[in-house]
């Protein structure tokens, strides 16, 4: 069965400092990964993809996620956090005839 | 460019009651959907489609229906209201359906059933 579990309800971080957000996978074949974020009262918003070839990927706001097989995970990451990256981040799958599954989500927080 | 556009944004309805949500796209894609977002639990597909004059049903279909008016609009109806209803719901769209497409989502629905 297809499934994505993000691990953490809520990531906190200081403005300035590097953010992770985890992410881990499940699938039959080849996996197609998404980060999506979300505002307060908006709909969600894509941030990256992994499709094939490199395993880290770069997208929209300075964030970047790497895939790693062994593993099964995609975890997203950046550098530098700001206050304004304080959303609802989620992860989502998929696998070929398969809809997309995404996550629970997970609440970063990022403290000024 | 409005993107995925909803309406209405909230909605209060008595059980039994019935009611449309509405939702278009101005990115000439092929593929729409139907999600519900409730806590702790991700987004759950009710219904997508991947074209113009095709539908299937998601992972939460029971209690809905849908309609594909034409290639941008795609509509959610609710026959007969029930609490286990109350939840946001987001409309999407996509390339298409193919698994390589991220999606695009409208601002959402926030419907509560009394």
């Amino acid at each position: 069965a297809q499934s994505v579990a993000q691990p953490e309800d809520q990531v906190n971080v200081a403005e300035g400092n590097p953010l992770t957000v985890k992410c881990t996978y499940s699938v039959s074949g080849n996996p197609y990964l998404f980060w999506y974020v979300q505002y307060p009262n908006r709909g969600l918003q894509f941030l990256l993809k992994y499709i094939t070839g490199d395993n880290l990927v770069k997208g929209s706001y300075g964030f970047e996620a790497e895939f790693n097989k062994s593993q099964t995970s995609f975890h997203l990451k950046k550098p530098s956090a700001l206050v304004s990256d304080s959303a609802l981040y989620f992860c989502a799958v998929r696998a070929r005839g398969f809809k997309t599954i995404f996550g629970a989500g997970t609440r970063l927080f990022v403290k000024a | 460019n409005a993107g995925v556009t909803q309406t209405p944004k909230f909605q209060v309805l008595k059980t039994g009651q019935s009611m449309t949500l509405q939702c278009a796209q101005d990115m000439n894609h092929n593929s729409m959907y139907w999600y519900r977002q409730d806590p702790g639990m991700g987004l759950r597909l009710i219904y997508y489609s991947a074209s113009e004059g095709t539908t299937d049903k998601g992972e939460v279909p029971n209690g809905y229906n849908v309609s594909r008016l034409n290639k941008r609009e795609f509509s959610l109806r609710l026959e007969s209201a029930a609490p286990s209803q109350t939840s946001v719901y987001f409309c999407a769209s996509s390339e298409a359906v193919a698994e390589i497409y991220e999606q695009y989502f409208g601002p959402g629905t926030r419907l509560t059933v009394t």
